[in-house]
């Protein structure tokens, strides 16, 4: 089956210029997380939805993020004016089973570069 | 901040046993150990998870420690593919679901 897909896989914008990234999780997956990776870095935790509940936005770097989980599927993250310190890889994963046996499925993530 | 500490590189040559030291000092009673990787421009991959007894499956084993505070994760035969950054992580399952993930060890499977 279709694993978590991303799009779009590359984006290059200017500083200032706002950008929406989006996420497909595998169908039936409930819980969506948001992660950075800096060149070089280990994973950032951006955010964190689980069904319904409120989101765990506890990892957004500053107010120019933000992000959104509509009908419990596609997830868009938006950066607004961006800064060249948010170029990185953003990755997203999902997930079906909660608690301990929790597995996690990432996509390929979307390199973005902020000229 | 990450709570698990990882030798930043190793190298292992193939058809040989991969063992990857994770200390966990601070891990609390109920926090797992879970191991992800991550090849090359791809995302992170699942590969093993334990509380306090070994684990095995058909990518790897995991040994934890009596008392918790490190542990291994074992590829038996490791071949190229098995080139990655491999990463442990201890994560309650109640509470908070956020993996931290540290920068993890970069495994290069030698010829």
């Amino acid at each position: 089956g279709a694993g978590v897909s991303q799009s779009p896989s590359n984006k290059v914008t200017e500083k200032g210029k706002d950008v929406e990234l989006r996420c497909d999780p595998i169908s039936g997956h409930t819980a969506l997380y948001w992660y950075r990776q800096s060149l070089g870095q280990g994973l950032e935790f951006l955010i964190y939805f689980q069904g319904n509940s409120a989101p765990d936005k506890s990892g957004l770097p500053s107010d120019r993020f933000s992000a959104e989980r509509t009908g419990g599927s596609v997830s868009t993250l938006t950066i607004q004016r961006t800064q060249q310190e948010d170029s990185a890889v953003y990755l997203c994963a999902s997930s079906l089973v909660q608690g301990p046996n929790e597995k996690l499925f990432f996509g390929s993530g979307t390199q973005l570069s902020v000229l | 901040d990450a709570k698990t500490t990882q030798p930043p590189s190793m190298d292992c040559a193939e058809g040989r046993a991969a063992n990857l030291p994770c200390n966990h000092s601070t891990i609390s009673g109920n926090e797992y150990v879970y191991w992800y990787r991550q090849i090359h421009s791809q995302g992170p991959q699942y590969i093993i998870h334990g509380l306090k007894n070994n684990e095995t499956n058909e990518m790897a084993s995991l040994i934890i420690t009596e008392d918790r505070k490190s542990s291994t994760l074992i590829l038996p035969h490791a071949t190229l593919r098995d080139t990655a950054v491999y990463y442990c992580i201890v994560r309650a399952y109640s509470g908070t679901y956020k993996y931290i993930f540290g920068t993890g060890t970069r495994l290069k499977v030698l010829a």
